[in-house]
């Protein structure tokens, strides 16, 4: 069975500062491992990847993530945040040996972005 | 962009009463989820869906619950009868292939 950490329930953080949001995960077999991000009153998006190839995985709006095989970590960071960054980040990680893929999510980091 | 609706956004229901929550993923989409997020708390697989059948399922997923996808469009989760503990925001995802789930906006069920 997989497992996902998320120590950080909440991290406050000043605009422009930078931020990093960890994540832990357990599993015998390879995974894939992702960041979704939930703002208030809305459904899940997704941030970022990791499938195979380069362990730094980037998004579209300047989030990045570090795949950690050795460390079984998937750390999410902003080098610069802003008020708009205020949501909900779950780590999630799926098996990679089968096609179904259940998501199994890490209970949340709530990134509180004050001016 | 294609996404995954879901109705109604909030459905609010008596203890015992049957709920059908409904889901449109997206066109070309093959494999269908069913999760839940209890408020305050972390969102959880009940269950997968591919080829017009169930591909695993968690604990959660009873015998009050069931999944169809009764045309070639509609993926719908239905509790037969609903108890306290089901009130959830309730995330329907599809995907295509071994690449990201895309998820729903939820439906926030209240069972009273």
């Amino acid at each position: 069975a997989q497992s996902v950490t998320q120590l950080d329930s909440q991290v406050p953080v000043f605009e422009e500062a930078p931020v990093e949001l960890r994540c832990n995960y357990s599993s015998s077999v390879s995974v894939y491992l992702f960041w979704y991000v939930q703002y208030p009153n809305q459904g899940l998006q997704l941030l970022l990847k990791y499938l195979s190839g380069s362990t730094l995985v980037e998004s579209i709006n300047g989030f990045e993530a570090e795949f950690n095989k050795s460390q079984t970590s998937f750390h999410l960071r902003k080098p610069s945040v802003h008020i708009s960054d205020t949501a909900e980040y779950f780590c999630a990680v799926a098996r990679t040996n089968t096609g179904f893929q259940k998501l199994v999510f890490g209970t949340g980091t709530r990134l509180l972005v004050s001016p | 962009e294609p996404e995954v609706t879901q109705t109604p956004s909030h459905q609010v229901t008596q203890m015992g009463q049957e709920v059908i929550l409904r889901c449109v993923p997206i066109s070309n989409h093959l494999y269908f989820y069913w999760y839940r997020q209890i408020l305050g708390q972390k969102v959880e697989f009940l269950v997968s869906f591919y080829n017009n059948e169930i591909s695993e399922k968690s604990e959660i997923f009873d015998d009050q619950f069931s999944v169809e996808r009764p045309d070639g469009s509609n993926f719908t989760l239905k509790i037969r009868s609903t108890k306290l503990e089901d009130s959830a925001m309730y995330f329907c995802a599809s995907r295509r292939t071994a690449d990201e789930q895309f998820f729903g906006p939820g439906t926030r069920l209240t069972v009273l």
